[in-house]
């Protein structure tokens, strides 16, 4: 089964807008960790931000903030004043630490174009 | 800030032949993670490694071994390749330190199989 979704189609932003990409996650563990990854046509894989299941506060990192619903399970990402170097693929990803290993679940991703 | 190396960048093989991805964590860096992304797909988890030894193994072919060094760099050995095996490989690393556990990925390694 999916633990990760990820369902919007592509979108289209306007440059200084803010965009929220939406992910919702499937799991019983109660200790896991929530990671977003950028991945812009080059292909390289970069780190965003990282919630925690127990943290107490929504994380933030620049313009990067994310959206955590513990008990509807979901973790959106939201980028404010969208800047072209923005377009790229976004990866919503799920850690289980309980089960012993560090494994990342990835969703499917949400493409984002960012317009002049 | 030192990244994740790996090597080579790209690479092209013909069915059958064999491969060998080489990966240097961050400095530091303990534990190893070795990712297939296929073409428009998300990564998906092969092996893991930490402190030299394989630490979780997903969906990784029998045909790929893998292996981390003293140095704490892996290798990702692919033999009889096939087509299907074509893909985005990245390596990633991270610290236990804290409980983030962040994994920060390399470039990736590009593979394409004629």
């Amino acid at each position: 089964a999916q633990k990760i979704t990820q369902t919007q189609p592509g979108m289209f932003v306007q440059e200084k807008e803010a965009v929220t990409l939406d992910c919702t996650y499937d799991t019983s563990d109660p200790s896991y960790g929530l990671f977003w990854y950028k991945q812009p046509s080059s292909g390289e894989m970069i780190f965003l931000i990282y919630q925690g299941s127990y943290d107490q506060q929504n994380a933030t990192e620049g313009r990067y903030s994310l959206n955590f619903q513990k008990a509807r399970k979901s973790a959106n990402l939201v980028i404010s004043a969208s800047q072209l170097g923005d377009s790229a693929m976004y990866f919503c990803a799920m850690r289980e630490r309980s089960y012993g290993n560090n494994r990342l679940a990835f969703g499917k991703g949400n493409q984002v174009v960012v317009i002049p | 800030a030192a990244g994740v190396i790996q090597s080579p960048r790209h690479l092209i093989k013909e069915k059958r032949e064999t491969a060998t991805l080489k990966c240097y964590p961050i400095p530091r860096h303990d534990t190893v993670y070795w990712y297939q992304q296929g073409p428009g797909q998300d990564p998906q988890f092969l092996i893991s490694f930490y402190e030299k030894m394989q630490s979780d193994k997903g969906s990784i072919p029998d045909r790929f071994s893998a292996q981390q060094f003293s140095d704490y760099h892996s290798e990702l050995n692919m033999s009889s390749l096939e087509l299907g095996d074509s893909a985005l490989y990245f390596c990633a690393s991270s610290s236990p330190s804290g409980t983030e556990d962040t994994q920060y990925f390399g470039p990736g390694t590009r593979l394409t199989v004629l």
